[in-house]
């Protein structure tokens, strides 16, 4: 069973970087024919696709956010992180980390995790 | 980006009603899009991916039609349990896009 955890710190103050972790267990994320990937979503508001990484191929970011974001990749510790630098306000978020199988939508969604930016 | 267009925005109907959501995008995404359900605190579930392909053990009482352009989600006899917000997702492009979410709510 794939099971995808976040982790990270709840509160960034403004101007500084968020950092966050999406552990995997259950599967590689080496795998290839599926992605993973970042979506926030502010309190009382619609999900955001932030960006997600193809393994063996590009990693694909939000246009609105690409200027400040960067995923990474742990192969080692099967996990991949999350960085957004200068955040602000609106960047008040749960972020959740997901798994999407090629030509499906997100199957596999980690329980999401709130950060605050104050 | 594909922008993604949810209409209504908030319905309510009683249970046993067949229910409607349509999502509208920007430009052709042929069918390369999924639907979600979202319950308060919770994660975002996938119910329907391809436009019309029911994810494995999601209730056939949900269903997805369309291409191009235009899409709907229906839910054939409404039940309590289906009180959520539904998002429409287009993954034809690389830029991922979510409508803005059509809450449904029980008379």
């Amino acid at each position: 069973q794939v099971h995808l955890q976040e982790s990270g710190p709840g509160l960034v103050e403004p101007s500084e970087t968020l950092s966050l972790t999406c552990t995997v267990s259950g599967a590689s994320i080496n795998n290839r024919g599926c992605s993973w990937g970042w979506i926030r979503q502010p309190p009382g508001r619609k999900l955001e696709w932030v960006g997600s990484f193809h393994p063996g191929g590009n990693t694909y970011y939000n246009l609105s956010l690409t200027s400040r974001v960067a995923i990474s990749v742990d192969t080692s510790k099967n996990d991949f992180s999350l960085r957004l630098n200068f955040v602000t306000a609106a960047d008040t978020a749960v972020y959740y980390c997901a798994r999407r199988l090629d030509y499906r939508g997100f199957d596999i969604w980690g329980q999401g995790t709130l950060v605050t930016v104050s | 980006d594909i922008q993604m267009t949810q209409s209504p925005s908030t319905l309510s109907a009683s249970v046993g009603d067949r229910v409607t959501i349509t999502c509208r995008a920007s430009q052709s995404i042929s069918s390369w899009l999924a639907w979600y359900q979202q319950k308060p605190g919770k994660a975002p579930n996938l119910l329907v991916y391809k436009a019309s392909t029911l994810e494995s053990g999601v209730p056939p009482r949900f269903s997805g039609s369309g291409s191009g352009t235009e899409f709907t989600l229906t839910i054939s006899s409404l039940r309590p349990d289906d009180s959520a917000i539904y998002y429409c997702q287009q993954y034809d492009s690389y830029s991922l896009t979510f409508g803005q979410g059509t809450k449904v709510e029980i008379k």
